[in-house]
């Protein structure tokens, strides 16, 4: 069990916005302000969207932000695009040192 | 432009070993801290190792740990993961990737590989 909550399924119609979370179940993960989002399309490597909790890599759209509270990190894409339909990950450094992705999340759109 | 290209995977039976290789171009390689992720199908993303740009540390998932090693030839521009006691488990595409974050965060992956699959099964 990934020490990274994110919700399996989220959906939503061109044009809205959505909102991932992904909420630090240890504490040896959450303190960390290292959180980023990663989108992968069926068969492709993952890409880099959020770094940082809050910024965007050169060329990412910024119809897609990152925030956090507590121990919970969001990612919030506007304007929904067909494009956008892939999945999510985030991932958090943690105090050993590692890498812990969250189980991921699947977006929608309608 | 930066390039990552693994190879080396392929199908092998429970307890053997296999190595694999990242191999990069366009960029300094002994810069960056470079990574292996892993993706066992239909799963998620899964973090299996690092090593930091200078070299000097290398940390592993408690599920790899004792039995897979990375390393690196910068003579070669090339990344290593030499798994042993390979498990089923151990089936997944396994990426390398660079780690644009100089801080030793692992916050910026920034290039990934296209990937290789490795199957193990009896």
């Amino acid at each position: 069990q990934s020490a990274l909550t994110q919700p399996a399924s989220v959906s939503g119609s061109p044009g809205q916005s959505i909102t991932i979370s992904c909420t630090a179940t240890s504490s040896d993960v959450g303190v960390y302000n290292f959180v980023s989002w990663y989108q992968q399309h069926p068969g492709k490597a993952p890409k880099l969207m959020i770094y940082d909790v809050s910024n965007r890599p050169s060329g990412i759209s910024n119809r897609f932000s990152g925030s956090k509270s507590g121990n919970t990190a969001s990612l919030t894409i506007s304007g929904l695009q067909a494009e956008d339909e892939a999945d999510y990950y985030c991932s958090s450094y943690t105090s050993s040192r590692t890498l812990v992705f969250g189980g991921g999340t699947k977006l929608t759109v309608l | 432009q930066v390039q990552l290209v693994e190879s080396g995977g392929g199908v092998v039976q429970p307890g053997t070993s296999l190595r694999l290789s990242c191999a990069v171009s366009g960029f300094t390689f002994s810069t960056y801290g470079m990574h292996w992720v892993r993706q066992a199908p239909g799963k998620g993303l899964e973090w299996v190792a690092v090593l930091w740009y200078d070299g000097s540390n290398k940390y592993y998932a408690d599920s790899v740990k004792g039995r897979f090693t990375i390393s690196r030839d910068s003579s070669k521009n090339t990344l290593y993961l030499q798994m042993n006691s390979l498990r089923v488990e151990d089936t997944a595409v396994y990426y390398c990737a660079r780690d644009d974050d100089t801080r030793g965060h692992y916050s910026r992956f920034d290039f990934w590989g296209q990937g290789t699959q490795v199957t193990v099964s009896s």
